[in-house]
């Protein structure tokens, strides 16, 4: 079983949808959660970040995270074609280790 | 602009050829990375840098050899030994190798061996 368990997809919506994409892992000891957009060709750019579980917002994007369940999730409201992109999770802080464990990502179609 | 700079975005190799990717950054981190990345497998870490002179591997190092001459830069030689070196690849650096510090990524360099 990997650390880090991501849905590659695709997931195709419409243009306006809320978007929901996940990741579990099964390292308790993570305390560090990361999300990144990838668009095709380029390198990875920082969404949001957060410590704790609860939720985090920014704009139309909402950073979710259950550590009971061992459970992250990035929420979209308002989905555009732009945001058409390959979304991955990060986490770290297991066993003092702070070098990232990725997700293989999650590609998203908006379509209009 | 503070960001990462790598160069060339494309490189083209034969078979049996060392090449060297460059890797530069103005954002006074003192943490730099290499990571592969393969469609469908994610990234994968190949060496890492806390400090200047000094470079630690990373899960696939073999095949690879980097240094850190200056804090701003992080090249990374892809050898002869490497067996699959055809892949894209992304350089990242971070304030420190520390719990509450972000990666931040380059633009990545695209590299086919034939």
């Amino acid at each position: 079983q990997k650390e880090v368990e991501q849905d590659p997809g695709p997931l195709s919506v419409p243009e306006g949808a809320i978007v929901s994409l996940n990741c579990t892992y099964s390292n308790s000891a993570f305390q560090y959660f990361m999300w990144y957009r990838q668009y095709s060709r380029k390198g990875p750019e920082l969404l949001m970040y957060t410590y704790s579980s609860g939720n985090k917002e920014d704009g139309r994007f909402t950073a979710q995270v259950d550590k009971s369940s061992k459970y992250i999730s990035l929420f979209i409201r308002d989905s555009q074609p732009s945001d058409s992109a390959t979304y991955l999770c990060a986490m770290k802080g297991s066993g003092g280790s702070y070098i990232p464990t990725f997700g293989r990502g999650t590609s998203l179609i908006v379509h209009p | 602009d503070g960001g990462i700079t790598q160069s060339p975005k494309y490189l083209f190799r034969k078979e049996g050829q060392n090449v060297t990717l460059s890797c530069e950054q103005n954002l006074n981190h003192d943490a730099m990375y290499w990571y592969r990345q393969d469609p469908g497998q994610g990234l994968r870490l190949i060496y890492y840098s806390q400090i200047v002179n000094d470079f630690q591997k990373g899960d696939i190092a073999e095949g690879y050899s980097v240094s850190r001459e200056k804090k701003e830069s992080f090249p990374l030689t892809v050898t002869s030994a490497q067996k699959n070196p055809t892949a894209f690849y992304l350089c990242a650096s971070s304030m420190a190798l520390d719990l509450s510090y972000e990666q931040y990524f380059g633009p990545g360099t695209r590299l086919t061996v034939t």
